[in-house]
C-alpha cells in the first residue's frame, strides 16, 4: 500500500488552463503539506494543514488553492496556469507538527506548462 | 527566519571512498534536524534524523551527528555504493506549532563503478 500517493504523476498542459492534483494519506496523519521542487530541486513549502484547517500559507499567487475535504486529503487547484509554474510538486503528510516526526512524501507530480 | 546551508555540488565519487557532506543550520530554539534523500524519479525518503543536541542519527551506513555548538549536521559515510547515488537535502523543523521542514539546496551524489 502506498502512504502517500499522488495523482497524476505527470502532467502536461497548456498556459492559461486550470488543473488539479490530489494527494491522498493512509498513515492517519493529521498534517499535511504541498512542497514545490524547481529545476534547481530546491524545494519550498507552499502550504500546510492540520486537521482540515489551513496552518501554513507561504508566499504563493492566489491562483493555487488548496482543498482539504479530510484530513485524509489534501488537493492542490491552480487557475491560469503560467509557464513559470513549471515544476515538481511534492505531498507530504506528517503524524504532528513534526515535532521531531519525520514526514513522509508522495513520487512528486511533475507540471509542465507549454 | 530559519535557514539550512549545504555545500555546493554536485559531488562525484568512486565506490567505496569516503563520503562528506556539510550542512550547517540557523535556527531559533531547538530544532530537530533530517537528512533526507531523494533517488532519481522518486519522492523524498528519509535517511536519518537527530532531534537534540549531540544525537548520531544512521541508518544505511551514514550517520549525522547534531552539533550545536557549531550549528551543523554534516552526513557521512565510510564507503560509497553506485546505489547511493542520488541528491541528498539537509533540512530542519523548528519546535513548537505549525513547524515545518525548511530545506537546504541538495547536492546531487553521484558515484562511479
Amino acid at each position: 500500500d502506498t502512504a502517500v500517493s499522488q495523482t497524476p504523476k505527470y502532467l502536461v498542459t497548456q498556459m492559461g488552463n486550470d488543473k488539479s492534483i490530489k494527494c491522498e494519506q493512509n498513515l492517519g496523519h493529521d498534517t499535511m503539506y504541498w512542497y514545490k521542487q524547481d529545476s534547481k530541486k530546491f524545494l519550498k513549502i507552499m502550504f500546510s494543514y492540520n486537521n482540515k484547517e489551513l496552518i501554513i500559507n507561504e508566499t504563493v499567487p492566489n491562483r493555487f488553492s488548496p482543498k482539504s475535504p479530510d484530513k485524509a486529503h489534501l488537493n492542490l487547484h491552480i487557475n491560469s496556469l503560467e509557464l513559470g509554474d513549471s515544476a515538481v510538486y511534492f505531498c507530504a503528510s506528517s503524524p504532528r507538527t513534526l515535532l521531531g516526526d519525520e514526514a513522509f512524501f508522495g513520487q512528486g507530480t511533475r507540471l509542465t506548462v507549454v | 527566519g530559519n535557514s539550512v546551508t549545504q555545500m555546493e555540488g554536485p559531488v562525484t565519487l568512486s565506490e567505496e571512498a569516503f563520503l562528506t557532506i556539510n550542512c550547517t543550520y540557523t535556527a531559533t530554539g531547538y530544532p530537530s534536524l533530517f537528512w533526507y534523500v531523494q533517488y532519481p524519479g522518486e519522492g523524498l525518503q528519509l535517511l536519518l534524523k537527530a532531534t537534540k543536541a549531540d544525537d548520531k542519527g544512521s541508518n544505511k551506513g551514514f550517520e549525522a551527528t547534531y552539533r550545536k555548538e557549531t550549528t551543523s549536521f554534516h552526513l557521512e559515510k565510510g564507503s560509497v555504493q553506485v546505489s547511493d547515488s542520488a541528491v541528498y537535502f539537509c533540512a530542519l523543523s523548528a519546535t513548537g506549532a505549525n513547524s515545518k521542514l525548511t530545506f537546504g539546496k541538495g547536492i546531487t551524489l553521484s558515484v562511479r563503478p
